[in-house]
Parts: C-alpha cells; sequence; structure tokens
C-alpha cells in the first residue's frame, strides 16, 4: 500500500521561510508532486521531482530523497496569500500515472 | 486556455437519491481523473481515463458509482444511491499524456452535501 505524512499545520510570519515535510511509502515510485489549495479552490500545481535535488521555481523550492523517501517544500518570502493547504502527491502505479495525495498542511501566514 | 470545468459547483440531496456530475477537461488532454476530497484531507483517486478508456477505476466504489468518458473529452460521474458519507467535493483533473504528464490541472469541484 502507500502512505504519506506531512504535518496537519505550519504557522509563520510574513516575510519568513517555512518548510513543509512529506515522507512517503509506495510500492512504486516515479515522483513527488506539490499543490496548492486555497479554501474553496481548486488544487493547483507547483513543483515535481523525479530525480534527486532540489528544483527552485521563483519563491517556492521543493526537494527530494528518493533514498531517504522524503521530500519537502520550501516557501520563501511568505505572503499573506500564501496561506493554504499544502499536499504532496506520490507518484506511482504502472507507468506512473496514479497519484497518491498525502493528508496535506495547513500553512496560516500571520502579518 | 480555458480550465477545467465542472459542473453543478454545488448539488444538496437527500440520501438514497441519485446524482450527476460532469466534467470538461482541457483541450487536448488524454488524461482525466476522478478525484473525490473529504474535509481537511486530500484528494483520494476513484478513477482514471485514458481517452475513452478507463485505466484504473480499482478505487471506484462500484455498487453505487459509475462513470463513463464518451468519445475521449466530457466525463460524467455518477452516484445512485448516495449515502450521507458520500459527502465531499468531487474533483475532475486532466493532464496531457506526455513528459509533462505529471502535472495535472483541477476543476473547481463539485460540493455534494447529502442530507
Amino acid at each position: 500500500g502507500q502512505s504519506l505524512e506531512q504535518p496537519s499545520e505550519v504557522t509563520a510570519v510574513e516575510g519568513a521561510i517555512v518548510q513543509i515535510n512529506c515522507t512517503y511509502q509506495t510500492s512504486g515510485f516515479y515522483g513527488l508532486s506539490w499543490y496548492q489549495q486555497h479554501d474553496g479552490g481548486a488544487p493547483t500545481f507547483l513543483s515535481y521531482n523525479a530525480l534527486d535535488g532540489l528544483e527552485e521555481t521563483g519563491r517556492f523550492s521543493s526537494f527530494l530523497s528518493r533514498s531517504d523517501s522524503y521530500g519537502y517544500l520550501l516557501l520563501q518570502e511568505l505572503q499573506m496569500k500564501d496561506s493554504a493547504s499544502y499536499f504532496c502527491a506520490v507518484r506511482d502505479g504502472n507507468y506512473g500515472q496514479n497519484f497518491v495525495f498525502g493528508p496535506g498542511t495547513r500553512l496560516s501566514v500571520l502579518p | 486556455e480555458a480550465g477545467v470545468v465542472q459542473s453543478p459547483r454545488y448539488k444538496i440531496i437527500e440520501k438514497k437519491q441519485p446524482v450527476a456530475f460532469w466534467c470538461n477537461p482541457i483541450s487536448g488532454h488524454n488524461t482525466l481523473y476522478w478525484y473525490r476530497q473529504n474535509l481537511g484531507q486530500g484528494p483520494e483517486l476513484l478513477i482514471r481515463y485514458e481517452n475513452e478508456e478507463a485505466v484504473d477505476d480499482s478505487q471506484l466504489p462500484k455498487d453505487r458509482f459509475s462513470a463513463e468518458r464518451l468519445k475521449g473529452v466530457d466525463s460524467t460521474l455518477k452516484i445512485q444511491p448516495a449515502e450521507l458519507g458520500d459527502s465531499a467535493v468531487y474533483l475532475c483533473a486532466s493532464s496531457l499524456a506526455d513528459t509533462r504528464s505529471y502535472e495535472q490541472y483541477f476543476g473547481p469541484g463539485t460540493r455534494l452535501t447529502v442530507t
């Protein structure tokens, strides 16, 4: 089976840096995605890591260690609009087309 | 480019009644997913289509849920009869079947309340 773990909540202040961790256990692994979801909104794609290392996209970076079954999303220069839920998702299954989502981390950015 | 379209956005029904959700994916996206998201949890895959073929429906409760994707474009997810535990947000997502197939585009979802 598959299981993913994330912290349920994280709180930080504007301008700060926050890291959201994700550990996973899967029978097959092709990559790790991150999605952002505001309350009442649709999940939106942030990043994808198939190989070990850091991927940077603007203020957001994502890291993967396949040997540790671990990844994280790093958000820099936090803004109020970053308050949302963040989900990691493992890509596995036949041809890597199935995605299993984690329980999500609710980020609150304080002024 | 239009995003993934879903309707209705909200639906309230009594238990044992049928309900249907409709999804129009982004033009050209071969892969279509239906997810269910309970409050405070991540999306859970119900069914995945590649064009018109359901390639993974292992998580779909087949006794009451059904889905179809005629002509490989629009898709409909049906529940009959609905139960109280079906209250959730039903999300549709689509992706290309190429090197960026890992990037899913989600619709706004249909929030179902079963009373």
